[in-house]
């Protein structure tokens, strides 16, 4: 049965801090793996990583593919109270573009 | 505002009533999916609908569960003799048949099953 699994769950630190959140994987018809960021409602869109090792970018936020490790990181560099969230990662597999969720990890920043 | 957008964004009910929710998703989008989210857990994927054909659904879709997208645009999740396991947010999300694989969410629709 096709798999997303996050680490940690649950993540609690200061601003200013950097963080790194993991996901794993294991489908059997790998397209892509996406990083959501969910505050209250809607998850909303941060990352596509398709080719192992090209790390994207977008302000403080980063993110990488292993495929050989059927992996992902996302990092954080000098949080702030805006970036508490929940974070997802999904893989998109097959033709239909379905995504499989991991369980998320929550992040909370204290100032 | 032509983002993906769910009716009603909260639904409380008592055990055993019908519900349904509606979504309609961004126009030129013709792939629908619905997920439902429970607490602490991330999306789990329901169905999924190209235009108006359902190919795809989860066994987490029992038959008490039904979709529709008659006409290829909006679409309806309707659940019937609701159950207190029932609870969730159900979210709607749509894409393009040649996108990126990004999937665009509405805001959900939170069932309270009493």
């Amino acid at each position: 049965e096709d798999k997303v699994v996050q680490s940690p769950l649950s993540l609690v630190v200061h601003e200013g801090d950097t963080v790194t959140l993991n996901c794993s994987y294991e489908v059997t018809n790998f397209r892509s793996l996406l990083w959501y960021k969910q505050e209250k409602k809607a998850p909303t869109f941060l990352f596509m990583l398709t080719s192992s090792g090209i790390e994207k970018k977008s302000g403080r936020l980063s993110s990488i593919l292993d495929k050989k490790e059927l992996s992902s990181i996302l990092n954080i560099t000098a949080t702030q109270t805006g970036d508490s969230a929940i974070y997802l990662c999904a893989v998109s597999e097959g033709g239909a573009q379905k995504l499989v969720f991991g369980q998320g990890t929550r992040l909370t920043i204290n100032p | 505002d032509t983002g993906v957008s769910q009716d009603p964004r909260h639904k409380i009910t008592k055990r055993g009533q019908n519900v349904t929710f509606r979504c309609d998703p961004i126009s030129e989008h013709n792939r629908l999916y619905w997920y439902r989210q429970t607490l602490g857990q991330g999306p789990e994927f329901l169905t999924y609908f190209q235009n108006e054909a359902q190919l795809e659904k989860s066994r987490l879709l029992s038959d008490r569960f039904s979709a529709e997208r008659p006409k290829g645009s909006f679409s309806t999740l309707e659940i019937q003799r609701t159950e207190q396991g029932d609870s969730a947010m159900y979210l709607c999300a749509s894409s393009p048949s040649l996108g990126t694989g990004e999937l665009f969410f509405g805001e959900g629709s939170r069932l309270t099953v009493l």
